[in-house]
């Protein structure tokens, strides 16, 4: 079936670091593919999505690039911040649900 | 605008106990309405979703359920919790084309 596979965390840096998270997928077809962030304590918002190959998602300096022939979906941010500190998942649209990845946590230090 | 609601935000409930979580959205209709669970260091888990008034699929055999007695309405409910029912329990809805899906705040549920 469909699944998600992200990086396993905590990723910790330092302010102003960039940032890669991995995302790789399987599915049937060409699904769309989305980043939700979760900071602590509250519910999931979405952070960029890509619908179809070539692709590039892009929101508060996150970039995310819809990659076919590696099935991939890396989140990146070429400086990060404190406030950025937080859980992403990965997720990719199936029939009807969405099939996210484990996580990630991030932790920037200043 | 479109909103969802979801409460409580925290509870504690023992062993054995009933649980009844509900989900609200409003500004929209016959939206798909999701159920999903994160346990405590783990990712999220898809549990029921529901394309329409009465009808639920379920994704994980538990002993949980679901119920969708109104179009905006999602409920999650249990007859007997376990200490393994503990997580954080998310509701989602979306429009039957759109890409995006929209989260509640969520309930923290702690089995003790």
């Amino acid at each position: 079936g469909d699944s998600v596979t992200q990086m396993e965390g905590p990723v910790t840096l330092s302010e102003e670091a960039f940032l890669t998270i991995n995302c790789t997928y399987t599915a049937t077809g060409y699904p769309s593919l989305f980043w939700y962030v979760q900071y602590p304590g509250e519910g999931l918002q979405l952070l960029l999505k890509a619908t179809k190959a070539d692709d590039k998602g892009s929101n508060k300096g996150f970039e995310a690039t819809y990659r076919k022939e590696t099935t991939s979906f890396h989140l990146e941010k070429g400086s990060v911040q404190v406030s950025d500190s937080a859980v992403y998942f990965c997720a990719s649209r199936g029939y009807n649900k969405l099939i996210f990845g484990a996580g990630t946590r991030l932790a920037v230090h200043p | 605008s479109q909103t969802i609601h979801q409460w409580p935000a925290t509870l504690v409930q023992p062993v054995g106990s009933p649980l009844s979580l509900e989900c609200t959205v409003e500004g929209t209709s016959n939206p798909n309405l999701y159920w999903y669970r994160q346990a405590a260091g783990r990712g999220l888990q898809l549990l029921f979703y529901s394309v329409g008034i009465g009808q639920i699929s379920s994704e994980v055999p538990q002993n949980l359920s679901a119920s969708r007695p109104q179009d905006r309405q999602f409920i999650l409910s249990s007859k007997k919790l376990l200490l393994s029912d503990s997580g954080f329990y998310l509701c989602a809805w979306k429009k039957d084309r759109d890409y995006g899906y929209t989260f509640g705040s969520g309930t923290r549920l702690t089995v003790v």
